[in-house]
């Protein structure tokens, strides 16, 4: 089946020490997505690749990086993690411009310690 | 500021009972909608998407969308405890590639 694929599912990670969380498709959309979600919250979107052009969101820290090396693969990068980086990350995936919605891979838990 | 607005909950509904979510949008040009149903601890799984004015029902859910009145509702029939979750609503203006999400409405169906 098709479908957008998280890795790993579960990440603890110390305080200041890079991680780097990995997404895959078979979709073959071309729109991927990277977004952030907190406890109670609505997730909030931190970056998207179209193709290969990269969108950065005006409120997206630094400390966040992300790298798609071809269609089916997108890394998030943390480069140094503090406590308030720990939430779920979840990768999306859509066609253009997302108008038949987004299909969301099943997340990375991201704990810091 | 583009906004979605919905009720956090929790909607308490006993279990058969129609359970009714709200969702309303701040951004006039928007044009796809969409219902996501989120586990705690998963991620969204879209359960509803319409894109024009009325209703649109898919098994025991039905989408409802006034543009007018820039709202949209989902309404699940004879709900189960297997409903039980967050109800995401969100909105694509299709200007850009975002969606803009509302922050979810947790529903709990009672036995």
């Amino acid at each position: 089946d098709a479908m957008v694929i998280q890795n790993p599912r579960y990440q603890v990670t110390q305080f200041g020490k890079p991680v780097t969380l990995s997404c895959s498709q078979t979709l073959n959309h071309n729109v991927m997505y990277w977004y952030q979600q907190k406890s109670s919250q609505a997730p909030k979107l931190l970056f998207h690749y179209y193709d290969k052009d990269f969108n950065n969101e005006a409120d997206t820290p630094d400390n966040f990086q992300s790298r798609r090396p071809n269609t089916s693969f997108c890394f998030l990068d943390i480069r140094s993690p503090g406590l308030g980086d720990a939430a779920m990350y979840l990768c999306a995936t859509s066609r253009d411009r997302g108008v038949r919605g987004y299909t969301f891979g099943s997340g990375t838990r991201l704990t810091v310690v | 500021q583009k906004e979605v607005e919905q009720n956090s909950g929790p909607l308490s509904v006993p279990e058969g009972a129609i359970a009714s979510l709200n969702c309303t949008y701040s951004d006039r040009g928007s044009q796809s909608f969409f219902w996501y149903r989120q586990y705690s601890g998963k991620s969204p799984e879209l359960i509803m998407s319409i894109y024009s004015n009325g209703d649109k029902e898919d098994g025991r859910f039905t989408a409802q969308l006034n543009k007018a009145s820039q709202y949209v509702s989902l309404l699940i029939r004879d709900s189960q405890p297997s409903d039980s979750a967050t109800y995401l609503c969100a909105v694509n203006s299709g200007s850009n590639y975002q969606l803009i999400w509302g922050a979810g409405t947790k529903l709990i169906i009672k036995p």
